[in-house]
């Protein structure tokens, strides 16, 4: 099946400073990628949908300034960000959907394993 | 709204059987996912119901009703490694994921 990777698996920054996490389709290629954020015991938030080749569009409470997001290629989006606080501390997952021909076919969403940030 | 109802929590017992309920509103509906989430770890795909009725895929079933806005998954046979947070997410007009809140399932001995 289709891999989804990203960097950091984990990362521990101080208040202030700016985090970039990347996600990478392995084994196919993605025009459209998504990213969540989940807070513990809590389910998963959209953030943002990030298309190749054009800006993201952001989900209403999420700022845009702060969360940027880039997709320069059809197989990495990264998220960065910015002067980061405890209260950005979550877990932040990627997911890739395949457009083979343009067109999904199952509509399947593959996720990335994660990225754990905490904010001291 | 999209609002998407499951349970919080369920506890089974190993072997058994258990139904993960799932509603959801109906206007722009596309399909209806379930995917199953170890903490700290990402969701991984169960299955995928666009159609009515019953998809069946080993110990795994997931059913759904369009005109209900409902869904369920069944887990038979159930294993300790089967502990794990149940995500139900509507896929919507434009091809984006709603999550519901997830259901925490407790398999106990």
């Amino acid at each position: 099946g289709a891999v989804v990777s990203q960097h950091p698996s984990w990362v521990i920054c101080k208040s202030g400073t700016s985090v970039k996490i990347e996600c990478r389709s392995l084994d196919f290629q993605a025009t459209t990628m998504f990213w969540y954020r989940q807070f513990p015991k809590q389910s998963l938030m959209l953030m943002a949908t990030s298309n190749e080749g054009s800006k993201a569009t952001y989900e209403q409470g999420v700022e845009k300034d702060k969360f940027l997001i880039n997709h320069a290629s059809l197989t990495l989006s990264t998220l960065t960000v910015t002067s980061a606080h405890p209260e950005d501390s979550s877990f932040y997952i990627c997911s890739a959907r395949e457009l083979p021909g343009g067109q999904p076919i199952t509509d399947t969403q593959y996720f990335g394993p994660g990225t754990r940030l905490t904010v001291l | 709204g999209q609002n998407i109802d499951q349970p919080t929590e369920m506890t089974a017992t190993e072997g058994a059987i258990v139904q993960i309920n799932c509603t959801y509103q109906t206007s722009g509906f596309n399909g209806l996912f379930w995917y199953q989430q170890h903490a700290g770890e990402a969701p991984t795909f169960l299955s995928y119901n666009v159609l009515d009725g019953l998809e069946e895929k080993g110990r795994f079933s997931s059913f759904l009703s369009r005109s209900k806005g409902y869904s369920y998954l069944l887990l038979k046979e159930l294993q300790m490694k089967d502990s794990a947070s149940y995500l139900c997410a509507r896929n919507n007009a434009g091809n984006m994921l709603t999550f519901g809140g997830g259901t925490r399932l407790m398999v106990k001995p």
